[in-house]
Parts: structure tokens; sequence; C-alpha cells
């Protein structure tokens, strides 16, 4: 099936450094997404993304956070500063059309460990 | 509290037998989703059903839903021991699409040899 890549699939980096999470999705869809999944909770919304904007966020969708997809290349999420507590596993997520016709594909996650 | 959850949190069975995995939630939606998460991948979707349907079936997978007990529940016939996974449920909370999806935190499901 469709097939979302996350570059990379561990991020170690010290406390107030800036990372940049990679996603590749899939080739013709047109809206994009990421999770946030602390260890041993459930999976939450971060964003979603169209047309070079950002269509809703939630509260979790700090200051520090953004998102870009530059011509067609990797959906990006940069977090800058980073924090303690943003240590979890972002999920990424790509789909060809929003409503209940919606399939959401997502990528197996990169572990992100802010020490 | 959460706005979905699976029970149990986890189950075991052997090969072979049936299993089911429940789901409650607590807004009204538009769809309900069943995914599933292997080790080392990310969640692939299972079954989705609409809040106007009880019950949809993919393969040896069926998924029911009653929206006046805000419930839902999946069943896996004939497992198999690929099945192991974890299992989550996802509501749209009433977005009109999987747009902005609420996930509980699963069940854990190992299929035994």
């Amino acid at each position: 099936g469709p097939k979302v890549l996350q570059i990379p699939s561990h991020q170690i980096i010290d406390m107030g450094q800036m990372v940049t999470l990679n996603c590749d999705p899939v080739s013709n869809h047109l809206y994009f997404y990421w999770y946030k999944q602390i260890l041993g909770q459930q999976m939450e919304f971060l964003v979603n993304f169209y047309n070079g904007k950002v269509m809703e966020k939630s509260k979790l969708f700090k200051d520090q956070f953004s998102v870009e997809r530059p011509d067609g290349s990797y959906f990006t999420l940069k977090i800058q500063p980073t924090a303690l507590e943003d240590s979890a596993v972002y999920f990424c997520a790509s789909s060809l059309v929003l409503g209940d016709q919606n399939t959401l594909y997502f990528g197996a996650g990169t572990r992100l460990s802010v020490l | 509290s959460q706005l979905a959850e699976e029970n149990p949190w986890a189950l075991s069975v052997h090969e072979g037998e049936s299993v089911t995995v429940n789901c409650s939630y607590k807004t009204s939606i538009t769809a309900l989703q069943w995914y599933r998460q292997k080790s080392g991948e990310g969640p692939a979707q299972l079954i989705l059903i609409r809040s106007n349907e009880r019950e949809k079936r993919n393969g040896r997978l069926r998924a029911t839903l009653d929206t006046s007990s805000q419930s839902s529940s999946l069943s896996i016939t004939a497992t198999r021991c690929e099945d192991t996974a974890v299992y989550f449920c996802a509501t749209d909370a009433d977005t009109g699409g999987a747009d902005r999806l609420t996930f509980g935190k699963g069940t854990q499901l190992i299929i035994q040899p």
C-alpha cells in the first residue's frame, strides 16, 4: 500500500537546540498531519496542513513548533527551541482528501529524545 | 478523561481463535476508525464505520458501532500470529471528517502460536 516515510527514525538532541523532523508523504496526497505520542499515552493531534497553510492546530502545537512543505519536498516539523516535554514519538500522516472518505496513511514515526 | 478508550488494555489468544476489542467514546461523531499498529510501524487503518452504519466488514475483521451507547467493537476471526499488534479506535469528534482524529491508548493483542 501507499507508504509515508519519516526521517530519521530516532533523533537525540540537547534541550534548547532546534530539530527538524522530515516526512515524505504519499506522492499524490494533498493533506498532511503531525501527531505526537508520549510513551504510554495515546497519540494526539498536533496540526494539519494543506496548500501551503496550516488548516487547524491543537493546543499541543506550541509557538516553538512550525510546519512547512516547500515546493513539494519533505513535509517538516520544526521545533525551536526544544524542551524536555517535547520528547515523544512524532507521527506524520497524509491523505488524498478530507471529510468522511478520509483515510490517513501514517509513517513509522520519529522518536525524539530531548536531553 | 479520554475521549476514546479501548478495552481491555491487553489481550492474548491462541492462533485460530476469535477475539474482540471494544472501544468507548465520549463525543458525537460522524465516523469511527479502527487502526492497527505493529511493532516498528505506524498505524494502519483497518475499517472506517460511519455514524449511520451499524456494522462493517473487511475480510476477517468486523466492526460494529452503537451510537446510542457510544461504543464500538472490532472482532477478528481465525486469528493469525501476524495479527499481533496494538489496536486503536479513533474518532473524528464530529468535525465532519478525519481531519483531526482522537485516538485511544490502544489494546495490545498478542496471538500465540
